[in-house]
């Protein structure tokens, strides 16, 4: 089945830095790629999704990169807000349709 | 608010028993995925019932059933609890069966917690 591996588990910047969660996946059928913010004790939500036919997508200060030959993808946040400060799932979704998911990371924004 | 609803919100139970959680689609979707949320385990795929029917199979234990209804709700039954069944458990709904086609909204999750 899928594998997919997420970095860094814990990510801390400065308000108003950059900041980019990088996630490989092992399975080359993979063709849908979400990435979810969770903030504590809320529910997972969809903050951007790509699919294998797109190289780079963008929703204002999000943007998520992918790489098929490497599979990889990652998602980049710039101008980053006190309120980015959540956990971040990627996950990769192969023949099943299933997403398999990456540990997540935790984001902290310091003010 | 994604329009998926989990009851109950918190659960407490001992070892050894058996609970249900429930689960509302959005209104119009027909795919209902559960999924397992543990400190050490990340977030699990459970299971994913499309209008009724069983789709796919993830890492669910033969202790843990799972239904939807022709109203299209769905259940997640755990029995002969163990104190690492102790979790988030979140439902997820999308208009289509496959998830390239559609948005998986969450419900807020089910927190039990076995003692």
């Amino acid at each position: 089945g899928e594998n997919v591996e997420q970095h860094p588990s814990t990510l801390s910047v400065q308000e108003g830095d950059s900041a980019v969660i990088k996630c490989t996946y092992s399975d080359s059928a993979s063709n849908y790629f979400p990435w979810y913010k969770q903030e504590l004790g809320k529910r997972p939500q969809l903050i951007i999704d790509i699919r294998s036919n797109v190289g780079e997508k963008k929703d204002q200060r999000i943007a998520v990169t992918l790489n098929k030959t490497a599979k990889h993808f990652s998602l980049h946040i710039t101008e980053t807000q006190p309120e980015d400060s959540a956990v971040y799932f990627c996950a990769a979704s192969e023949r099943s349709y299933i997403p398999t998911f990456g540990r997540g990371t935790s984001l902290i924004v310091h003010p | 608010d994604s329009g998926v609803t989990q009851t109950p919100k918190h659960l407490i139970t001992a070892t050894g028993q058996r609970v249900t959680l429930r689960c509302s689609p959005r209104s119009g979707d027909l795919s209902v995925y559960w999924y397992q949320q543990s400190l050490d385990q990340g977030l699990q795929f459970l299971i994913q019932y499309y209008n009724g029917e069983e789709r796919a199979k993830g890492n669910i234990l033969e202790r843990f059933s799972a239904q939807q209804f022709p109203d299209l709700h769905s259940e997640l039954n755990l029995s002969s609890l163990e104190l690492g069944d102790s979790a988030l458990y979140f439902c997820a709904s999308s208009t289509y069966g496959r998830t390239e086609k559609g948005e998986q909204y969450f419900g807020p999750g089910t927190r039990l917690t076995v003692t």
